[in-house]
C-alpha cells in the first residue's frame, strides 16, 4: 500500500465550476501536508500548505485537512483553463527533516 | 528573490558514465533535497542535505550519492549509469527545519 494516495484521474470539469481533488495517507506520523501543482513538462509549483485540523483558504484554493481520517483535500472554486494540471499531494512525517513522500499526482482538465 | 537554480537542464549521457547535477538553494535557505521523478514512480525521495550533512536517505542504490558545500549548494552524482536512470532529477529548498519546499526547474537526464 502506497503511503499517499490519488485518484490518477483524470478529473475533468467545466470553466467555473469547483474541482475537488483528493489525498489519504497511512502514517499518522505525517505532520505537514503540501499541495503542488505541476504542468506538463515543468517542475512542481507550492501552491498550499496546512498544518492543523481544518480549513485553510488562499484566493481560489481550500485545502482541508482531517488528522482523523487521514485524508486531505484541496478545493479550486471557479476553476479556469490555466489550472489543468497534475496536482501533487505531500505529506512531512515528525522527525523526518524536510522529506516530502509524494501521492501520485491527480490530473485535472478544466473545459472551457 | 532568484529561485532555485538546477544545472545543467539537460543532459544526455551513455550508459555506464557518471554524472553530477547541481542545485543551488534560495538565498538563505540551508536545506537541500533531490528528488527523482519519472512516470512509472513518480516523485521519489533522494535524499536530504541540511548544514553540509545528509539528514535523511530515500530508497536508491549507493550509486546515487550527494553532497552540499558550505555556502548550501548541492550536487548530487550518479555513477555507473543505468537506462533506468532517464528521469527528471528535482532539487527542493527550504528554510530549515520543517518548513516548505521549493523546487528548481529540474535536470532532465537522458540514459542512451
Amino acid at each position: 500500500q502506497k503511503e499517499v494516495e490519488q485518484n490518477s484521474g483524470p478529473l475533468s470539469v467545466p470553466e467555473g465550476a469547483i474541482a475537488s481533488l483528493n489525498c489519504t495517507y497511512s502514517d499518522r506520523g505525517s505532520q505537514s501536508f503540501f499541495w503542488y501543482r505541476q504542468y506538463s513538462g515543468k517542475s512542481p509549483e507550492l501552491i498550499m500548505s496546512i498544518y492543523s485540523n481544518g480549513d485553510k483558504e488562499d484566493g481560489r484554493f481550500t485545502a482541508q485537512l482531517n488528522k482523523a481520517s487521514q485524508y486531505v483535500s484541496l478545493l479550486i472554486r471557479d476553476s479556469q483553463p490555466s489550472d489543468s494540471a497534475t496536482y501533487l499531494c505531500a505529506v512531512k512525517i515528525l522527525n523526518a527533516g524536510n522529506m516530502l513522500t509524494f501521492g501520485g499526482g491527480t490530473r485535472l482538465m478544466v473545459k472551457p | 528573490k532568484a529561485g532555485v537554480t538546477q544545472t545543467p537542464r539537460y543532459l544526455i549521457k551513455t550508459r555506464g558514465q557518471q554524472v553530477t547535477l547541481s542545485c543551488s538553494p534560495i538565498s538563505g535557505h540551508r536545506s537541500v533535497s533531490w528528488y527523482q521523478q519519472t512516470p512509472g514512480q513518480g516523485l521519489q525521495f533522494l535524499f536530504e542535505y541540511f548544514s553540509e550533512t545528509q539528514r535523511n536517505k530515500g530508497n536508491f542504490p549507493g550509486r546515487f550519492s550527494g553532497r552540499q558545500f558550505s555556502n548550501s549548494r548541492s550536487e548530487m552524482n550518479v555513477s555507473t549509469l543505468e537506462l533506468g536512470d532517464s528521469a527528471l532529477y528535482l532539487c527542493a529548498s527550504s528554510l530549515w527545519g520543517d518548513t516548505e519546499a521549493f523546487f528548481g526547474q529540474g535536470t532532465r537526464l537522458t540514459v542512451v
